[in-house]
């Protein structure tokens, strides 16, 4: 167990809809992290926050977007969803914002149907 | 820059024997070098992790060794057994223009009996 919390762990959800994916990070971590791994695909990196800022953003779609809140749990939401979209989202956190271990949570399997 | 380029895209590998996956980076500002070990329908896993100010870093049957010159870092697994049959990452990150938590795109192992 990685400390990190990922809720829903499945979601199935018609083309055109909302979903919003938690992150609970591992006691006393600043950074979270968001990860979308399509079928058979390596990890690609959406979103970084540290302490409720956003640090970094990489190739995340306009109809994403994510929060991290003043208890440091974090939410990515996924907007006019397509069936492209199915994947598995997944959250991690670290300490620090760069170059210290980073756990990742079990994800959220996302299924547009 | 960003880039970390792995290979061979899946690996076969008798039990006992060793397995060997390669990575290779550009950026310069990547100062931190993990490695992920991923069971389908899982989150990858912290397995080991080196900075290039050390050539090598051995945890029990995993070892990783690093060539900062050529820019390379490779995963050895020695004695590889079934239970290690998993997809693993490499990935790097550092400061500046890599502050950002960058994975190669995977290598599928399979260890036979």
């Amino acid at each position: 167990d990685s400390g990190v919390t990922q809720t829903p762990k499945h979601l199935i959800t018609a083309t055109g809809q909302r979903v919003t994916l938690r992150c609970s990070p591992r006691s006393g971590d600043l950074s979270v992290y968001w990860y979308q791994q399509s079928l058979d695909q390596g990890l690609q990196f959406l979103i970084q926050y540290y302490n409720g800022e956003e640090r970094a953003k990489g190739n995340i779609l306009e109809r994403f977007s994510a929060q991290q809140f003043p208890d440091l749990h974090s939410e990515l939401n996924l907007s006019s969803l397509e069936l492209g979209d199915s994947a598995l989202y997944f959250c991690a956190s670290s300490l620090g914002t760069q170059g210290t271990e980073a756990f990742f949570g079990q994800g959220t399997r996302l299924t547009v149907v | 820059q960003q880039q970390v380029k792995q290979s061979p895209q899946s690996l076969i590998v008798q039990k006992g024997g060793i397995s060997i996956i390669n990575c290779a980076y550009e950026n310069t500002a990547f100062d931190y070098f993990p490695w992920y070990q991923q069971f389908p329908g899982k989150g990858p896993a912290l397995l080991i992790a080196i900075r290039p100010d050390v050539s090598e870093k051995k945890e029990g049957r995993f070892t990783i060794s690093f060539n900062k010159s050529a820019k390379q870092f490779s995963l050895h697994i020695m004695d590889s057994q079934p239970g290690d049959s998993a997809t693993y990452f490499c990935a790097a990150w550092g400061t500046g223009t890599a502050s950002k938590l960058t994975f190669g795109t995977g290598t599928r192992l399979q260890v036979t009996l």
